[in-house]
This record gives structure tokens, sequence and C-alpha cells, in this order.
């Protein structure tokens, strides 16, 4: 079955640092999102994007984020200066053809420290 | 309001059992209900989703909607060790498809 990928698994980053965090979509999706776990908390959803922009953000989702499609097959999370709180796991989601259209498929997460 | 709340256990059981899963909503414009199953160090899975209040079946695994209590239960049949994970319920709108989730309730099924 077709899977969202993500990389690095692990990232660690010191306090202030910008990280890229990095998504590959099943191809042909259309809508793609972001969402993050800190530990023992909810899953929360940060940002969803669609035709090449942004279609919904929570308020968790502020000027320190960013997210682009650079290259047709890439979705990435920039977090411009990181802060301790935004140690969780980012979770990369996809959805969107005729038959899954309800259906968001995740990745294995990537587990962002910030130390 | 777009809380979702669920115990989050954990719960254990013996093999076999038949386990019941709940959770709570809050908002009645959300017509769009799901469970997800997480296992450990891994993205959340879509197991069920429905749209109307009543039952849905899939294999081992009921869902079902109240909405006039504003209730959502997953209920699993012969419970095996391999659902040993975290259920989260979720509900989303019609139109935009994103899910918010609950807490998550642990499972252990034991041998």
């Amino acid at each position: 079955e077709p899977e969202v990928t993500q990389t690095p698994s692990h990232q660690v980053t010191q306090m202030g640092q910008e990280v890229i965090l990095r998504c590959v979509p099943i191809s042909n999706h259309l809508y793609f999102y972001w969402y993050r776990q800190i530990l023992g908390q909810k899953v929360e959803f940060l940002v969803s994007f669609y035709n090449n922009e942004i279609s919904e953000k929570s308020e968790i989702f502020d000027d320190q984020f960013s997210v682009e499609r650079p290259d047709g097959s890439n979705f990435t999370l920039k977090i411009r200066s990181t802060k301790l709180e935004d140690s969780a796991m980012y979770f990369c989601a996809s959805r969107g053809t005729v038959t899954t259209n309800e259906k968001l498929f995740f990745g294995s997460g990537t587990q962002l420290s910030v130390l | 309001q777009k809380e979702v709340e669920q115990d989050p256990g954990p719960l254990s059981v013996p093999e076999g059992a038949i386990v019941s899963l709940n959770c709570t909503y809050s908002n009645s414009a959300f017509q769009y209900f799901m469970w997800y199953r997480q296992y450990s160090r891994k993205g959340p899975e879509l197991l069920m989703y429905t749209y109307s209040s009543g039952n849905k079946e899939d294999g081992r695994f009921t869902a079902q909607v109240d909405k006039s209590s504003k209730y959502i239960s997953l209920f699993i049949r012969d419970s095996q060790p391999s659902d040993s994970a975290t259920y989260l319920c979720a509900q989303a709108s019609g139109g935009s498809y994103i899910p918010t989730f609950g807490r998550g309730t642990s499972l252990i099924v034991h041998p």
C-alpha cells in the first residue's frame, strides 16, 4: 500500500535554530497536512495545504511556522526559531483521490527534540 | 469549541474479550466521526468512519454514534494481542475532513 514518508525520524536541535521537517505524501494526493503530538497529549492539527496554498491553520501555527511544497513531491514544515515547547512528534498526512476522499494517510512522524 | 474527550486508560483485557471504547464530543456542527488506531512510534491509521447515527460494522469492529447524547463508541470483538494500541476518536466537518482528535485510549490485550 502506498505510504507517506517522513524524514528524518528524529531531529535534535538547539533552541533558536531553524528546522525543516520533510514529508513525501502519497503520489496523486491533493491535500496535505501537518499535525503534532506533544508527549502524553492529543494529536493536534497545525495546517492544511491545497493547491499550493494554506487552506486552514490552527492557533498553534503562528509566524514561526511555514509550509512549502517546493517541487511537486515534497511537503515541508519549517520552524524558524525553535522553542523548547516545540519538542513534539510531528506527523505529515495526505489525502485526496476520488475513492479515498475522507481518509487521511499519516506518516510515521519526526520526533523533534529542542534542547 | 472543538473538544473531543476520551478516557486515556490504560484498558487491559484478556485475549478474546469484547472491548468497548468511548468518546464524547461537544461540537454538533461536525458531522463526520472517525476512529483511528495508533501503534507506538507510528502515525494514526484510520479504522472506521461514519456520518450518521447508529452502527457501522467492519469485521471485528463496530462503530456507534449517538448524536442525541454526543457519544461515540468503538467495539472490538474477539480482541487479539495485535489490537494493543492507542485508539483515537475524532470528528470533522464534512467539508474539510480535518480530524480533531481525542487524547486516545490505550488498549492492552494480553494473551
